[in-house]
């Protein structure tokens, strides 16, 4: 197994455009799980989903955040317009019920 | 909510020392735990996970300890080396799959 699988590993864009973040979780994982991580703030859970349903977004910090979950092999990460303010490590995980997180290697964003 | 406090916050110790790092949880009713390594600029890789059921599991030089009454858990190194150095972090499943993390033990191994 390829483990998860992120996409891009390096993001820069300028402030204002729209990033697409993209996960591949784990064949056979049945929750997907986004996190962001920095310094000031370490790791913040944003999204989570179960069997490709949104089950808490609370941790998504506003409305230019957006998490889909097409189907069992994809999701995406979307931020639509990106700030400074949001450059960060964004991670991807996936696990299946009980049995713990595999992480992704993550997305550096820097918003310039 | 569950809340993870991991002590200490950084830890240096010279090559070869067995050390401990601590973790401590406030809901006791967990599902299981699960230790992390981190590398600068790296992602998280999983060390070791413990089910509710367990008192602890073994991989290599590496022992972590659950103790679910008093909220606690530990991570032993054993004769610790400079490539031990990272950040570790606990988390702690409280609703069957959803994680808290702690902050982490920054750990620094002197050649």
């Amino acid at each position: 197994d390829a483990g998860v699988i992120q996409s891009p590993r390096h993001e820069v864009t300028e402030m204002g455009q729209e990033v697409t973040l993209r996960c591949k979780p784990i064949s056979g994982h049945n929750s997907l799980f986004w996190y962001r991580q920095t310094m000031m703030r370490g790791l913040e859970l944003l999204i989570y989903f179960n069997n490709n349903v949104p089950i808490d977004d609370s941790g998504m910090p506003e409305d230019r955040f957006s998490a889909k979950m097409p189907n069992a092999s994809f999701s995406t990460l979307k931020i639509q317009p990106s700030e400074p303010r949001d450059s960060a490590v964004y991670f991807c995980a996936s696990s299946s019920q009980g049995w713990g997180y595999t992480f992704g290697s993550g997305t550096r964003l820097t918003v310039v | 909510k569950q809340e993870v406090t991991q002590i200490p916050a950084a830890l240096s110790v010279p090559e070869g020392e067995n050390l401990v790092l601590n973790c401590s949880f406030t809901d006791s009713a967990i599902y299981n735990l699960q230790w992390f390594r981190q590398d600068p600029g790296k992602g998280l890789t999983s060390l070791l996970l413990i089910q509710s059921s367990q008192r602890e599991q073994t991989s290599g030089r590496l022992n972590a300890s659950l103790d679910k009454s008093s909220g606690r858990s530990t991570l032993y190194i054993a004769a610790s080396q400079p490539g031990d150095s990272a950040t570790y972090l606990c988390a702690v499943d409280s609703a069957g799959n959803q994680f808290y993390f702690g902050t982490g033990t920054s750990l620094t191994v002197i050649p």
